[in-house]
């Protein structure tokens, strides 16, 4: 099945500064997506980004599919950014519920 | 309702006995998922529904675990004969399913943490 890495695995931001997190796949995705996961174990959707770029306040994605890969962009961090941020992706071909997780990127965000 | 709901939030059981987690989806989403997440890791598939379809059970770990759909709506995950491994954020998701785009986005509840003693 298709394999998901994400990194850093960790990362240390002072707020304001700004980050980038990568997102690898191994085969084509018809279905890939961003979730922060918050201090209290909510999971909320960031975006929903198989192609493309998109931008919602503070943070803005692109996916590259022909390159299998994906960024989340975070601009002027905020303590509140701090969490768990997962990507996770479905494959042609694939079962449509089966999305494939990666092991996420903690970040850390210092006042 | 306003998002997905899951109950309990937390249960506590012994090693052997038989639980039961609940999944109330956001109304109108034709998608549900169960997922677990163990600790410090990241999110494991289990099952899904997708409305009057035969579920995806390719994720459950074991034949103790079960989950039904009722209605089309409310999902309950049944794990029998707990072990101290099962111990975990179990995660209920919904989506509007039914294609792409959109519809596919996964909308999480807050989770039950399972702990067996």
């Amino acid at each position: 099945g298709i394999q998901v890495e994400q990194s850093p695995p960790d990362l240390i931001l002072q707020e304001g500064a700004n980050s980038t997190l990568r997102c690898n796949f191994s085969d084509s995705v018809n279905n890939l997506q961003w979730f922060h996961q918050n201090p209290w174990g909510q999971l909320i959707n960031l975006f929903y980004i198989p192609s493309g770029t998109k931008q919602n306040g503070r943070l803005s994605a692109t996916t590259v599919a022909t390159e299998r890969y994906s960024l989340l962009y975070i601009s002027s961090s905020q303590t509140t950014d701090s969490g768990v941020y997962f990507c996770a992706a479905l494959n042609y071909g694939g079962s449509q519920g089966n999305l494939i997780f990666g092991k996420g990127t903690k970040l850390s965000v210092k006042p | 309702g306003a998002g997905v709901s899951q109950s309990p939030s937390n249960k506590v059981t012994e090693k052997g006995k038989d639980v039961e987690l609940r999944c109330d989806p956001i109304s109108g989403h034709t998608a549900l998922y169960w997922y677990r997440q163990s600790l410090g890791q990241g999110l494991e598939f289990l099952i899904y529904f997708q409305g009057n379809s035969a579920p995806d059970k390719s994720g459950l770990p074991s034949d103790r675990f079960s989950a039904e759909r009722t209605g089309g709506s409310v999902s309950t995950l049944t794990i029998q004969r707990t072990q101290q491994e099962d111990s975990a954020v179990y995660l209920c998701a919904s989506s509007l399913g039914g294609g792409g785009g959109r519809a596919d986005t996964q909308y999480f509840g807050p989770g039950t943490r399972l702990t067996v003693l």
